[in-house]
């Protein structure tokens, strides 16, 4: 079965620790996703990747990197820097272009406290 | 600047009845909408979709409408059931090439037995 897989489902963060969330994706889709979900905001765009060695800046980047060495692969490392990390990630992927209801797969999600 | 908004954070209906979830839109580029589901501590999944060019998309249980002069679409859920009990994100997408999805704040359904 194809999908996606974030891992771990909960993580506990000390402060002032980065710490990596993994996703991966046996889809073969180009475009891959991050969003931060926080009650009452949706979910909001940190980082995307069209394709494998590019990824771009969202609308929440700061304080967080991604990496795209393979098309399956997004990890997403949130860093010291990112001021309220505790929140619930997701990870999507879709087809890069063309026409019609290429939506968003999403993973299952990973609950980040920081403690 | 919301450009997707769910305006009703929560609603409540009686199984059986209708279901109806409504979205406003204010980025005129938008050329593609869908609706994704989502229960606790799980990612959203797919639920329906309709092209900027339909005015009205039905599967089973699920319809969406779409008023493109109003910029205003509804998910209408018939009859509802208490598994529908979720929370529902309005999305849109522009057109060309590759974009990237906007999505609203949610809008929590919760179906009376």
């Amino acid at each position: 079965d194809g999908g996606i897989t974030q891992s771990p489902k909960y993580l506990f963060r000390k402060e002032g620790q980065n710490v990596t969330l993994s996703c991966e994706q046996n889809l073969n889709h180009d475009a891959m996703y991050w969003y931060r979900q926080d009650p009452g905001q949706g979910l909001r765009l940190i980082y995307y990747s069209q394709i494998v060695n590019d990824f771009q800046k969202g609308d929440i980047a700061e304080g967080y990197s991604v990496s795209r060495e393979k098309k399956e692969s997004f990890p997403l490392t949130v860093t010291s820097a990112q001021k309220n990390p505790t929140a619930f990630y997701l990870c999507a992927s879709s087809i890069r272009r063309g026409t019609g209801s290429y939506g968003y797969t999403f993973g299952s999600g990973t609950r980040l406290t920081v403690v | 600047d919301q450009q997707v908004k769910q305006n009703s954070p929560s609603l409540s209906v009686q199984e059986g009845r209708i279901s109806i979830l409504n979205c406003d839109y204010t980025n005129s580029m938008f050329d593609y909408f869908l609706w994704y589901k989502k229960y606790p501590a799980e990612g959203p999944t797919f639920l329906i979709s309709i092209s900027s060019i339909k005015d009205k998309n039905e599967d089973g249980r699920f319809t969406v409408f779409l008023n493109k002069s109003a910029k205003h679409l509804s998910l209408h859920i018939v009859p509802s059931q208490p598994g529908d009990s979720a929370v529902y994100f309005c999305a849109a997408r522009g057109s060309g090439g590759y974009q990237k999805v906007t999505f609203g704040i949610g809008t929590k359904l919760q179906v009376i037995p």
